[in-house]
């Protein structure tokens, strides 16, 4: 079975200030999706960003980027240029991949991110 | 942008009643999911249908659970005799379930209260 480990549960970060949320996950797959989801104060779920296992190439959105690591099955997510908005629950996230696309989401525990002024 | 649609925002309910929580999922996405989130706790698992059948479902989704596509657009959950721990947020979620692209598109969640 996955799963999902993400072993800071809160943060902080000074507004303009660069942070890392680290993540890692279990799985004996080789092809998979990973998502970092965010959970604002409203509780509407976002996606952030994505990366497909089988690319090397770490995926980037704007101010966020992840570094993928499948070797150690890590997977963390830089938020460059923090912003007020920011302040959120943010969730890791796998999904196995394959021909067709039904397959669940399995979340991580979440990590608590504050953007202090 | 397209978007998932839930109602209502926020239920309550008495406990052993009957709620129907319902999404509208992205117009041409063919998967769709349930998750729920009990306050505090990562996002679980519910159940996934396609083609007008489950797919899968956690341990969770017991007898008390169903879910149905009444018609072309709505994806209902209904829990048919409420209990104190059904008490959570339930996400619907869709996807599109073509080409390369297999993320899901989360709806705002559905607030569920037992009292």
């Amino acid at each position: 079975a996955q799963t999902v480990t993400q072993s800071q549960p809160e943060m902080s970060v000074q507004e303009a200030e660069t942070v890392t949320l680290s993540c890692t996950y279990d799985t004996s797959e080789n092809n998979y999706y990973l998502f970092w989801y965010k959970q604002p104060p409203s509780r509407q779920m976002i996606l952030v960003i994505r990366q497909e296992a089988y690319k090397q190439q770490n995926a980037t959105e704007n101010r966020f980027s992840v570094n993928f690591q499948k070797a150690a099955k890590s997977f963390s997510l830089k938020i460059s240029d923090s912003q007020l908005g920011d302040t959120a629950m943010y969730f890791c996230a796998f999904m196995k991949h394959y021909r067709t696309s039904y397959d669940k989401v399995i979340f991580g525990p979440g990590t608590s991110l504050s953007v202090i002024p | 942008e397209p978007e998932v649609t839930q109602t209502p925002s926020h239920q309550v309910t008495q406990m052993g009643q009957e709620v129907i929580l319902r999404c509208v999922p992205i117009s041409n996405h063919l998967y769709f999911y349930w998750y729920r989130q009990i306050l505090g706790q990562k996002v679980e698992f519910l159940v996934s249908f396609y083609n007008n059948e489950i797919s899968e479902k956690s341990e969770i989704f017991d007898d008390q659970f169903s879910v149905e596509r009444p018609d072309g657009s709505n994806f209902t959950l209904k829990i048919r005799s409420t209990k104190l721990e059904d008490s959570a947020m339930y996400f619907c979620a869709s996807s599109e379930g073509r080409g390369e692209v297999y993320e899901q598109y989360f709806g705002p969640g559905t607030r569920l209260t037992v009292t």
